[in-house]
């Protein structure tokens, strides 16, 4: 089936630690997004990328890294320079000119 | 100010009836227009999009756009109980890819 797989659903992370949200497609789109969303709030843009091997900040960049070394892969490190990182993930992927499809989503919380 | 903006909520619609959703927008050149529902505890799923003024129907649901105003709405007919939801509008600019997600309306749909 066709789809956004993101992994693992729930992830916890001790201070001062690095953890890669994983993000996946097959459904051969150019465009990957990745943001997160805090309770009670819109979705906030973190990165994105239109083409392999380049992607742009979003709106809440610090404290995030992201790679796009496959067309179908965007991972998301959130590192320990940032201080608040418990929110609800969320990877989207879409073809030019066409509307985004979210994966499942990662629960990222603080140990 | 805030870029797109939505009644946070709850509104509570009794079932069978209409349910109307509202969002404003600020960047007068924005193109397209999305709504999404979200579930509690799960990712954004598309349910609509409109690019032109006027109507856009799709069974139960209909977008309205009016760009000289600046806001499109969503109607839902026949309200279920399993339309018990936040809905998020998005809005496109112009020669971008980027969403901007208002903070969601919660929908209530009372049996």
């Amino acid at each position: 089936d066709g789809g956004i797989t993101q992994s693992p659903k729930y992830l916890f992370r001790k201070e001062g630690q690095n953890v890669t949200l994983s993000c996946e497609q097959n459904l051969n789109h150019d465009a990957m997004y990745w943001y997160r969303q805090d309770p009670g709030q819109g979705l906030r843009l973190i990165y994105y990328s239109q083409i392999v091997n380049d992607f742009q900040k979003g709106d809440i960049a610090e404290g995030y890294s992201v790679s796009r070394e496959k067309k179908e892969s965007f991972p998301l490190t959130v590192t320990s320079a940032q201080k608040n990182p418990t929110a609800f993930y969320l990877c989207a992927s879409s073809d030019t000119g066409q509307p985004q499809h979210f994966g499942d989503g990662t629960r990222l919380s603080i140990l | 100010q805030k870029e797109v903006e939505q009644n946070s909520g709850p509104l509570s619609v009794p079932e069978g009836a209409i349910a109307s959703l509202n969002c404003t927008y600020s960047d007068r050149g924005s193109q397209s227009f999305f709504w999404y529902r979200q579930y509690s505890g799960k990712s954004p799923e598309l349910i609509m999009f409109i690019y032109s003024n006027g109507d856009k129907e799709d069974g139960r649901f209909t977008a309205q756009l009016n760009k000289a105003s600046q806001y499109v709405s969503l109607l839902i007919r026949d309200s279920q109980p399993s339309d018990s939801a936040t809905y998020l509008c998005a809005v496109q600019p112009p020669f971008g890819e980027k969403l901007t997600f208002g903070t969601g309306t919660r929908l209530t749909i009372i049996p």
